[in-house]
């Protein structure tokens, strides 16, 4: 999806390793948002992101911890994951109106 | 409480027939928007259409309507003229713009519908 870049797009992961989502933007908005989709259910929201400098908590946010040290960039971090955190991410931007853009997505198996 | 409700976790519908995927909704904002993805297997998001609360009119896009009943607090989609390539899964979210919303933007989803297109 043109505009919001996630990397990687696959990742196996031992318990108890960590390792961190990458999201960025060439769009330069600062509405940014990390959600998560287990299998079969809809998307629920990590955290998020109203600028550079500005996170907080969505409604799923333990275990995780992000960072937006600049507009373009808001990485997502896994400590001590978990099978539990077994899961497609999506990062994705406001872009304004009825306009937002997801990034394809990073599938997550922890083993 | 859930904010979306899709209570259809399934639907088979035939091809070139219309479909309406059932959502509903619970906020205690006065401005807020209902959104329609769909997911094919693929796994991207796809925008399909959007709906503000104080929108008069149902808004539609091509073969898709949003029937919109602000009372009964409902929001379904409506596809018509059913092709191969609708199966998928389907998404209602919502945009709370009010004191819920808090200026964040967010989206809160449904958990899906799965739509299969016979043909």
């Amino acid at each position: 999806n043109a505009g919001v870049t996630q990397t990687p797009k696959f990742r196996i992961l031992k318990i108890g390793q960590s390792m961190t989502l990458q999201c960025t933007q060439d769009m330069n908005h600062n509405y940014m948002y990390w959600y998560r989709q287990d299998p079969g259910m809809g998307l629920k929201l990590i955290y998020y992101s109203v600028g550079a400098g500005i996170t907080d908590k969505g409604e799923v946010p333990n275990g995780y911890n992000v960072s937006r040290s600049t507009t373009e960039d808001f990485p997502l971090r896994l400590e001590l994951a978990a099978p539990s955190q077994t899961s497609v991410y999506f990062c994705a931007i406001y872009v304004g109106g009825s306009g937002y853009t997801f990034g394809s997505g990073t599938r997550l198996t922890v083993v | 409480a859930q904010k979306i409700t899709q209570t259809q976790p399934g639907m088979f519908v035939q091809e070139k027939e219309a479909v309406t995927l059932d959502c509903t909704y619970d906020t205690s904002d006065q401005s807020y928007g209902l959104f329609w993805y769909k997911q094919p297997s693929s796994g991207e998001m796809i925008f399909l259409i959007y709906q503000g609360s104080y929108d008069e009119q149902n808004a539609t896009e091509g073969r898709y309507s949003l029937n919109f009943q602000k009372a009964r607090k409902s929001a379904n989609l409506v596809i018509s003229a059913s092709q191969l390539g609708d199966s998928a899964m389907y998404f209602c979210a919502m945009r709370e713009e009010g004191y819920s919303g808090a200026g964040s933007y967010q989206l809160t989803f449904g958990k899906g519908t799965k739509l299969s297109v016979i043909p």
